[in-house]
Order: C-alpha cells, then sequence, then structure tokens
C-alpha cells in the first residue's frame, strides 16, 4: 500500500515549456486535489476532483489544467510554463462522500523550477 | 474571504519545554478544523476536529477547538528535537469539505 505517490521529484523547466505531473493513489479514495505550496503563502488550491471524470477550480486555477480519467490517478498540467509557477506541487487524496472524515492523505511533493 | 490565521508564524524553544500553537479562522460553512505536521516533505495528519471543547490527544500533543471564538491550540508538551517542523492548521469548509490553510507556525526545539 503505497498511499499517494508523485511523478516526477524534481523538474526544471524553461519558459513556456510544457509538463504534465502525475498523482496516483492505491486506497480507493474518491476525492483528489492539487496544491501548491510557496514560502510564506501555506498550501493553496489548484484544482480538485470529487470522483472519476470531474474536475474543479480551486483557488488559484489559472494557468493550469487538470483530468481524472482514471479513479487513481489525477494529473496536473502546464501547457507554457511561467517563473511564477516555480513552487512545490503536493497531490492529496480523500475518502469522499459517506464519511465524516475530511483528513486529507498528501504525496511527497514535486518540486518544479521555471527559469 | 475566508481565512485562517497562525501564530506565531514562528517559534524558538529548548527541549523540555511546552508550547502552545494557535489558529484562529473567520470561515463559512465550517465542518472541520484539521492539524498537520510538516517536516520537509508532505504534511502528515495530527487531529481532526469537529466538536467545541472537546480535547484530542496523542501522546505530548493535543488540541482543543473553540467554536464559539473561532479558534484551536495546539500544545505540545516536554518538546523534544523531533517536534522540529512547520504546524499547518487547516479548516474544511462547504459542502465538498475542501480544506483552507494558515501560513503555518515554524517551531525549531533546542537541544
Amino acid at each position: 500500500n503505497a498511499g499517494v505517490t508523485q511523478t516526477p521529484k524534481f523538474r526544471v523547466l524553461k519558459t513556456g515549456q510544457s509538463m504534465t505531473l502525475l498523482c496516483a493513489q492505491d486506497m480507493n479514495h474518491e476525492y483528489m486535489y492539487w496544491y501548491r505550496q510557496d514560502p510564506g503563502m501555506g498550501l493553496r488550491l489548484i484544482h480538485y476532483s470529487v470522483g472519476e471524470g470531474t474536475t474543479a477550480k480551486g483557488e488559484v486555477p489559472d494557468g493550469y489544467n487538470v483530468s481524472r480519467l482514471k479513479k487513481q490517478n489525477f494529473l496536473l498540467g502546464l501547457e507554457s510554463a511561467a517563473p511564477s509557477q516555480t513552487s512545490v506541487y503536493f497531490c492529496a487524496s480523500r475518502i469522499g462522500f459517506g464519511t465524516a472524515s475530511y483528513e486529507q492523505y498528501f504525496g511527497p511533493g514535486t518540486r518544479l523550477t521555471v527559469t | 474571504e475566508d481565512k485562517v490565521v497562525q501564530s506565531p508564524l514562528s517559534l524558538v524553544v529548548h527541549e523540555g519545554d511546552t508550547v502552545t500553537l494557535n489558529c484562529s479562522y473567520e470561515v463559512t460553512n465550517f465542518r472541520s478544523l484539521l492539524w498537520y505536521k510538516q517536516e520537509k516533505k508532505a504534511p502528515t495528519f495530527l487531529f481532526m476536529l469537529t466538536s467545541s471543547g472537546i480535547e484530542k490527544k496523542s501522546g505530548r500533543l493535543s488540541s482543543i477547538l473553540d467554536k464559539k471564538e473561532l479558534f484551536s491550540i495546539l500544545n505540545i508538551t516536554a518538546t523534544q528535537t523531533g517536534d522540529s517542523a512547520v504546524y499547518l492548521c487547516a479548516v474544511g469548509r462547504g459542502s465538498q469539505g475542501n480544506l483552507i490553510f494558515g501560513k503555518g507556525t515554524k517551531l525549531s526545539v533546542k537541544p
């Protein structure tokens, strides 16, 4: 049981390049989330999904797209990277409906630098 | 606008000290308050609180929620160097329980 995994762990992009971050969970969780964490800013929600085939915008969605084609995977895409997207990206998952637990389980993070 | 405010932002103590971390919130449609510990990598879950006045305890850590005054505290007694971390407070809100995070309190415990 690996929990939540993220690939890659590190990436350096040039401005204008594109990339996709992959998040996978093996806990059969319904809800999945993408956050970014910047120094002094805490964790901010980018996009989230409440089930396979669904996505929704969070607090800071501009410049990102997501897809949830399979329940266990949640992809975060940057179509044209900008230096302002330099950050640490965390994926998280949560059981979902039918439970009173709001606990989210986090992946190890991806450190992205855009030059 | 919903917000979660943690204080202090950083704290330096010596081993054996007791510390209290604060979290206040202004959130519409409150569902829960959660505490996480972050040591360089992924945040790890500590507590979830939904009811006022009921203390949650795990070893040397404890937490309580006051829904009338809109705050929570996290206490750590007999601190150890392994307690050094950023402690994050998050509030679950709305029908889907999405979390809004505070900026964290960086705790450094010196030997």
